[in-house]
């Protein structure tokens, strides 16, 4: 059980473009979500929390307006990467709790982002 | 100053070997303590969980232990195969605190 699934799992994108992200619970409902960024040969970096219905809380230093998160259901969750650039590109990671604002266990596959 | 350090950064092993991988921390108290395999391009998988107070917990050919008055722990690895090349990540855990991630440690297995 506890499986999360992202797609896609690699996009590569123009600079200027927008990129969606999504993340799914298969086997359970997400009541939270959270997204996470790695940089090469480093550690996950939180981004942002969702909780279903409500708005995101993003971490210090993250701009919610470039990085859209829509958690609508309680299976899915997006990150829209608005107005992507080089320093954007990055491996981005979804994690999912069925309980309300409790960390996650369970990791998503990742998305390799590459803005060109 | 990150407060999980994982040692070594990297570590090459012939396949078949053993190794030990150690994690020291700062965070405290916490309610488990995980290990993730992260291969690459993927996201992390858990392989073992130990609550504060269990010393060790194997899972398959992964063994974790865990020293709270020390704050380390370590994760042995019997037997290697070309399939554990990866990075192992520790993680304590505290309920509803923000999950503290190690610097992690890549491992390369080689025929």
């Amino acid at each position: 059980g506890a499986v999360v699934s992202q797609h896609p799992s690699w996009v590569i994108c123009k600079s200027g473009t927008s990129v969606k992200i999504e993340c799914r619970s298969l086997d359970f409902q997400a009541t939270t979500m959270f997204w996470y960024r790695q940089f090469p040969k480093q550690s996950l970096m939180l981004m942002a929390t969702s909780n279903e219905g409500s708005k995101a809380t993003y971490e210090q230093g993250v701009e919610k307006d470039k990085f859209l998160i829509n958690h609508a259901s309680l299976t899915l969750s997006t990150l829209t990467v608005t107005s992507a650039h080089p320093e954007d590109s990055s491996f981005y990671i979804c994690s999912a709790s069925p309980d309300r604002g409790r960390r996650s266990y369970t990791f998503g596959s990742g998305t390799r982002l590459t803005v060109v | 100053k990150n407060q999980v350090e994982q040692s070594p950064q990297s570590l090459i092993i012939l396949e078949g070997k053993n190794c030990t991988l150690q994690c020291n921390y700062t965070v405290s108290p916490f309610s488990n303590l995980r290990w993730y395999k992260q291969d690459t391009g993927r996201g992390p998988v858990s392989l073992t969980i130990m609550t504060f107070s269990e010393n060790t917990k194997s899972n398959g050919r992964y063994t974790a232990t865990l020293d709270a008055d020390t704050k380390q722990s370590s994760l042995h690895i019997t037997a290697s195969q070309l399939s554990d090349s990866a990075s192992y990540i520790c993680v304590p855990y505290f309920g509803n605190e923000k999950l503290t991630f190690g610097t992690g440690t890549r491992l390369t297995i080689i025929p």
